[in-house]
Formats: structure tokens, sequence, C-alpha cells
């Protein structure tokens, strides 16, 4: 099976820089998915790692460590739209199972 | 392109009654699963089509779940009987052949009363 932990709550100032990280154990393993979603609303991808290293989109990124089983999600130059819960996901096949999520609250 | 649409958005229904969700995922995605969303178990999948063919239903809690997919562009979750631990939010997502970057629909948000 698959088991992911990440932080419950995270909160911070416009402008700011956030980090969450997730750690995972899992049977198998294509790579690390980050997917944010609104309240109410539906998740949408953010980004995907299957190999170790920083990916960047805009002001989002994303790392992974494959041997340490571990990836975060940095968001940059924080908004008030980026109030919303984060979840990593894993893939060890076609069934991705996603962590509990963190719910990232942007305060003026 | 639409993106994934569910009907209905919102659905009330009274313990004991069948309830049936559907979902058009995006053309050209041939894989469709089916996610259920609840503050106590976060979101779990369900079951998943590939090219209408379902691969994996373990995640259906029992055999009041049942979802069939007829052909590419529809698909349906049905609950028979329904009962109030069963309210929750149901989503259906679709990927074209990737492990990543699933598109979601907007949800279904059942509650049995």
């Amino acid at each position: 099976g698959q088991s992911l932990e990440q932080p419950s709550e995270v909160t911070a100032v416009e402008g700011a820089i956030v980090q969450i990280n997730c750690t995972y154990q899992t049977s198998g393993f294509y790579g690390l998915s980050w997917y944010q979603q609104h309240d109410g609303g539906a998740p949408t991808f953010l980004s995907y790692n299957a190999l170790d290293g920083l990916e960047e989109t805009g002001r989002f990124s994303s790392f992974l460590s494959r041997s340490d089983s571990y990836g975060y999600l940095l968001l940059q130059e924080l908004q008030m739209k980026d109030s919303a819960s984060y979840f990593c996901a894993v893939s060890p096949d076609y069934k991705l199972s996603f962590g509990a999520g963190t719910t990232v609250t942007v305060r003026a | 392109d639409a993106g994934v649409i569910q009907s209905p958005r919102h659905e009330v229904t009274e313990m004991g009654q069948e309830v049936t969700l559907r979902c058009k995922p995006i053309s050209g995605h041939d894989y469709l699963f089916w996610y259920r969303q609840t503050m106590m178990r976060g979101l779990e999948l369900l079951i998943y089509f590939n090219n209408n063919v379902p691969i994996d239903d373990s995640g259906m809690p029992e055999d009041r779940f049942s979802a069939k997919m007829p052909n590419a562009s529809f698909s349906t979750l049905k609950i028979q009987p329904s009962e109030p631990r069963d309210s929750a939010v149901y989503f259906c997502a679709s990927s074209k052949g990737q492990v990543y970057g699933y598109t979601f629909g907007s949800g279904t948000r059942l509650t049995v009363v």
C-alpha cells in the first residue's frame, strides 16, 4: 500500500515563500504529483516529478528525492488566491494515492 | 474542451434510495477514475477504467456500490441502497494514458439523510 505524510496547515503572509513537505511510503513508484484544491472545488494538477531534482512552473516549484522518499512544493510570492489545500500524491501505477492535504492560508 | 463533466452537482436523497452519479470524461482520454472525498478519509480511489474496462475496483466500499462505463464518453457510479455514511463529494477524473496530470470534474456533493 501507500502512505503519505504532509503538514495539515500552513499560514503565511502575502509575498512570502511557503514550503510544503511530503514524505511517502509506497510499494511501487512512478512519480510524485501535486494538486491544488480551492474550497468546494475540484483538485487541479500543479506539477509532477518522476526524477530527482527541481521542477519549476512559474511561482510554484516541486522537488523530489527518490532515495529519501521525500518531496516538497514551494510556493513563492504568495498571493491571496493561493489560499487552498495542496495534496501530494504518489503513482505506484495508475492508482493515484493522495496525502491528507495541507491547508495554506495567506494573510494580507 | 469542456473538461470532465459531472452531474448532478448536488444530490440530496433519503436513506435506502438509489443514487446514480454521472461522468463525461475528456474526449480522447482513455483512463477514467472515480474518487470519493470526505473529511475523515480524504481522497479515496474507488475504481478506475481503461478503455471502458474496469481495471481495479478494490476501493469500492461494498456491494452497494457499482460503476459502469458503457462507452468512452460516459460512466456512472451507482449506490443502491444509499446510507448516510455515503455522504461525500464524489469526483470523476480522466487521463490520457499518463500517471499524472489527471483532470478532475467539479464533483457531486451527495447528502444522504
